[in-house]
């Protein structure tokens, strides 16, 4: 089983849709947990950090299922500049594991 | 402006012939990485750095050499590249590897081994 996998999409939803990504990681120990985005050929920037408790910026919410392993990201009133590469990237903890682990991203396109 | 720049940002080169990518932060970060992006396998670790003179191998460190000799830097040096090697590269760092901590990517460097 893949550390962390992402359904790769693409998403196709028109703007004002809610769109919502699952990301599954397989390392019961990790501590932290990411959302980021990667703009076409740009460099993946932070979107948003995932709290046990659930957080949410803007239109954007974040949860954590530690029992199941998942991490999702509800995406509300979707705008065309949502269209992106969201990549969930997982922190590892014990010997022979890489710190971070990027899943291999879900691509959202938002359609006017 | 707080920032991690690598260069060169596109290279074209020919097999077996050395070559380095630069990359510098200026956040005074401890922890620094190195990623190779390819379609359809996402972001994979080449090398990472908890700190001077401290590095360790990542998920795909065959062909790869980095060092860190100052805090802000840490090139990437293919001493023998090949065409499998091409790729879209990203330097990243953080101030440490603590829970709340953000990655910073530099802009990427596009690689062609011929």
């Amino acid at each position: 089983r893949k550390e962390v996998e992402q359904d790769p999409g693409p998403f196709n939803v028109p703007e004002g849709a809610t769109v919502a990504f699952n990301c599954t990681y397989s390392n019961s120990a990790s501590q932290s947990f990411f959302w980021y985005r990667q703009d076409c050929r740009k460099e993946p920037k932070l979107l948003m950090s995932v709290y046990s408790s659930g957080n949410e910026d803007g239109r954007f919410t974040a949860q954590l299922n530690r029992a199941s392993q998942y991490i999702s990201l509800l995406i509300r009133d979707s705008k065309l500049s949502d269209s992106a590469t969201y990549l969930c990237v997982v922190t590892s903890s014990g010997s022979g594991n890489t710190p971070l682990v990027f899943g291999k991203g879900t691509r959202l396109s938002v359609i006017a | 402006e707080a920032q991690v720049t690598q260069n060169p940002r596109y290279l074209i080169t020919v097999t077996g012939k050395k070559l380095t990518v630069t990359c510098s932060q200026n956040m005074n970060h401890e922890y620094m990485s190195w990623y190779r992006q390819d379609p359809g396998l996402g972001l994979r670790q080449i090398y990472y750095s908890m700190n001077v003179e401290v590095t360790d191998k990542g998920d795909v460190p065959e062909g790869y050499k980095v060092s860190r000799k100052e805090k802000r830097n840490f090139p990437l040096i293919l001493e023998s590249p090949s065409p499998n090697q091409t790729s879209l590269y990203f330097c990243a760092s953080s101030l440490s590897l603590a829970v709340t901590e953000t990655q910073y990517f530099g802009p990427g460097t596009r690689l062609l081994v011929l």
